[in-house]
């Protein structure tokens, strides 16, 4: 099906350890997002890809690594996981920059023990 | 840093009735978007409103932008069970290349 998709949808982990998380869109789409949702701060931007092997950092970058070698997905990976990066992580692309709407995904929410 | 800041933080109204959302921003932008989510997805695009235009409609949706004030509002009319959802304004970065930024949103409960 096209779309844009997110896995897993929950992850439970311990502080420490490395985590990826998986987009895949289906849709050719240029540009590629990686917001985290928290309670009391909306969606915060982490990454955003222009195109493939095109990566830039968003509002809270730090602890978080991303690589974008083929232009439909869009890999994010915790380093060595902590507690205060508990969140919901959504995944978002669209066609081209300027007056554009984003397509989510469903979402990933990770849980740091 | 939040752009977008929507007021009310919820809202509950009855089935039938129009729910009216607000959303203020702080810098000069070229579009607004709004945006719904329902529990445990993704968000879904609604609308966008670029800069220039001061209404836009889609179905029982209706947006305002007044650049001058720096603020939109989201109004939904003859509200469903199924409009119970956040709603969330969004505005882009930068020359929208780089993301969007979000307000903290309005959580919306249609009362049956």
């Amino acid at each position: 099906d096209a779309g844009i998709t997110q896995s897993p949808r929950y992850k439970i982990t311990e502080t420490g350890r490395q985590v990826t998380l998986m987009c895949h869109q289906t849709w050719s789409h240029s540009y590629m997002f990686w917001y985290r949702q928290d309670l009391g701060h909306g969606l915060r931007l982490i990454y955003y890809s222009a195109a493939a092997d095109i990566t830039d950092k968003g509002e809270v970058p730090d602890g978080y690594v991303v690589s974008r070698s083929k232009t439909e997905n869009f890999p994010l990976t915790l380093e060595s996981a902590t507690r205060s990066q508990t969140s919901v992580y959504f995944c978002a692309s669209n066609p081209a920059e300027g007056n554009q709407p984003q397509h989510f995904g469903d979402g990933t929410r990770l849980s740091i023990l | 840093s939040q752009q977008g800041e929507e007021d009310p933080q919820a809202l509950s109204i009855q089935e039938g009735e129009n729910a009216t959302m607000n959303c203020s921003y702080k810098t000069s932008i070229n579009n607004l978007q709004w945006y719904r989510q329902n529990s445990g997805r993704g968000l879904v695009h609604l609308i966008l409103i670029r800069s220039n235009e001061r209404e836009k409609h889609s179905g029982r949706l209706r947006v305002t932008l007044d650049t001058s004030k720096k603020s939109s509002s989201l109004l939904i009319t003859a509200s469903r069970a199924a409009d119970t959802a956040s709603y969330f304004c969004a505005t882009p970065k930068g020359g929208g290349a780089d993301g969007l930024t979000f307000g903290k949103g309005t959580h919306l409960i249609i009362q049956p």
